[in-house]
């Protein structure tokens, strides 16, 4: 069975400062892995995709996610926070080729201090 | 860009009520989904489209149904509207090639509340 734990579900970072959202996923086949954000009041917005092409995700907004296969894991990084970077983070696992059934992760809240 | 509309930005409806949110998208999409969200739990999917007419339940259908009748239209109905399904309810959509490929695209939300 398919999960995703984010474990953070709140980070504060300075602004100027990285940004590191950490994702661990289960799967039982070739998973494809999503980051979606949510800025207040608005739907999910897709931040970036991995689907078994190059391990190092480049998305929008400067944010990047590597695929580590031995750790299981999609953490999403960026080199320098912005205060419009301030939002809802969402990590979501899927397996290939299904309809449907993407789970999502319950969220890590992003603060960013001027 | 794709587009995903939610007739309703808030709603406010009483128990027992017989309660429409409907959803609409401008790109052909094959597939359709209903989602609520609510604090500490993330997203949760209530029933997804493959295709006009077809529906399958997700993992909180209870208390909801569903409505296709054209392919840019997804409806989500609550039978007798309950205080527990007081949420944020978000409306996808995505192409029909398998959902581990194609990325969702999401409406902004209905905010329901039931007094």
């Amino acid at each position: 069975a398919q999960s995703v734990t984010q474990l953070d579900s709140h980070v504060s970072v300075s602004e100027g400062t990285p940004v590191l959202l950490r994702c661990n996923y289960s799967s039982s086949y070739s998973p494809s892995l999503f980051w979606y954000v949510q800025h207040p009041n608005k739907g999910l917005q897709l931040l970036l995709k991995y689907t078994s092409a190059a391990t190092l995700v480049k998305g929008i907004n400067g944010f990047e996610a590597e695929f580590k296969k031995s750790e299981t894991s999609f953490h999403l990084t960026k080199p320098s926070a912005h205060m419009s970077d301030a939002a809802e983070y969402f990590c979501v696992v899927s397996d290939a080729g299904s309809q449907g059934n993407l789970i999502f992760g319950k969220g890590t809240k992003l603060s960013v201090k001027p | 860009d794709v587009k995903v509309t939610q007739s309703s930005r808030y709603l406010v409806k009483r128990t027992g009520e017989k309660v429409f949110l409907e959803c609409v998208q401008d790109m052909d999409h094959e597939n359709m989904f209903w989602y609520r969200q609510d604090p500490g739990l993330g997203l949760r999917l209530i029933y997804f489209s493959y295709d006009v007419k077809m529906k399958e339940k997700g993992d909180i259908p209870e208390g909801y149904s569903v409505s296709r009748e054209k392919k840019e239209r997804f409806s989500l109905i609550l039978e007798s509207a309950s205080t527990n399904q007081t949420s944020m309810y978000l409306c996808a959509s995505s192409l029909g090639t398998g959902a581990g490929n194609s990325p969702l695209h999401f409406g902004n939300g209905t905010r329901l509340t039931v007094t």
